[in-house]
């Protein structure tokens, strides 16, 4: 069975802390993304990834980065979290760039 | 439109009850069109991945149609089940696929 596999289902984190959230696939995708979603808006691409090392930016990608040092791994992280940062996180990966297979989701809250 | 909007935000039914949601998304560079179910607590899940004017997409109860001249598609559940209560996600695709716009979704419950 084929995964995307998010390291944390819940955090709780305190304003100024770095932050990593951290996603595994097995399915030798090259691309994959990070995503946030918060109630009445839809996913908002935070940065992707089509190839190991390689990062663009999506949407939304102030007071984030990315590493993707392997093809499998690809980590979001928060340089110093603040609260408007508090939201569901999720990762997913996909052979072309169209049709996803997601993580089960990180919520992230930041007090 | 510039974004992809779905409605309604969010719908009851009885078990039962046939239903449908409708996505709108932009015409333009149009060049692919997915319906994910997201239930509480698991992944996102994918339905469909529709490309072409007038496909018709089935898996079980549920179906889905494609207008990229119009820019929408239909969801459609037939016999509405307690266990397709969920989020049901659309999301459209520009040509190349990276940019990939989601709408906010509807969330269905169904009851027993």
């Amino acid at each position: 069975d084929v995964k995307v596999t998010q390291s944390s289902r819940y955090l709780v984190k305190r304003t100024g802390e770095k932050v990593f959230l951290e996603c595994v696939q097995d399915m030798d995708h090259e691309n994959m993304f990070w995503y946030r979603q918060d109630p009445g808006l839809g996913l908002r691409l935070i940065y992707f990834s089509y190839d190991v090392k390689m990062k663009e930016k999506g949407d939304i990608p102030e007071g984030y980065s990315v590493s993707r040092e392997k093809k499998e791994r690809f980590s979001l992280i928060l340089e110093s979290a603040s609260t408007n940062q508090t939201s569901m996180y999720l990762c997913a990966s996909s052979p072309e760039g169209v049709g996803y297979t997601f993580g089960s989701g990180t919520r992230l809250t930041v007090v | 439109i510039l974004n992809v909007e779905q409605s309604p935000q969010s719908l009851h039914v009885q078990e039962g009850d046939s239903t449908n949601f409708t996505c709108s998304f932009p015409s333009s560079n149009f060049y692919a069109l997915h319906w994910y179910r997201w239930e509480t607590a698991k992944s996102p899940e994918a339905l469909f991945v529709m490309t072409l004017n007038g496909d018709e997409k089935k898996k079980g109860r549920i179906s889905a149609t494609l207008n990229t001249k119009e820019g929408y598609s239909y969801l459609y559940i037939k016999g509405s089940q307690p266990e397709d209560s969920a989020t049901y996600l659309c999301a459209s695709s520009n040509t190349g696929g990276f940019k990939t716009i989601f709408g906010a979704g509807t969330r269905l419950f169904v009851k027993a």
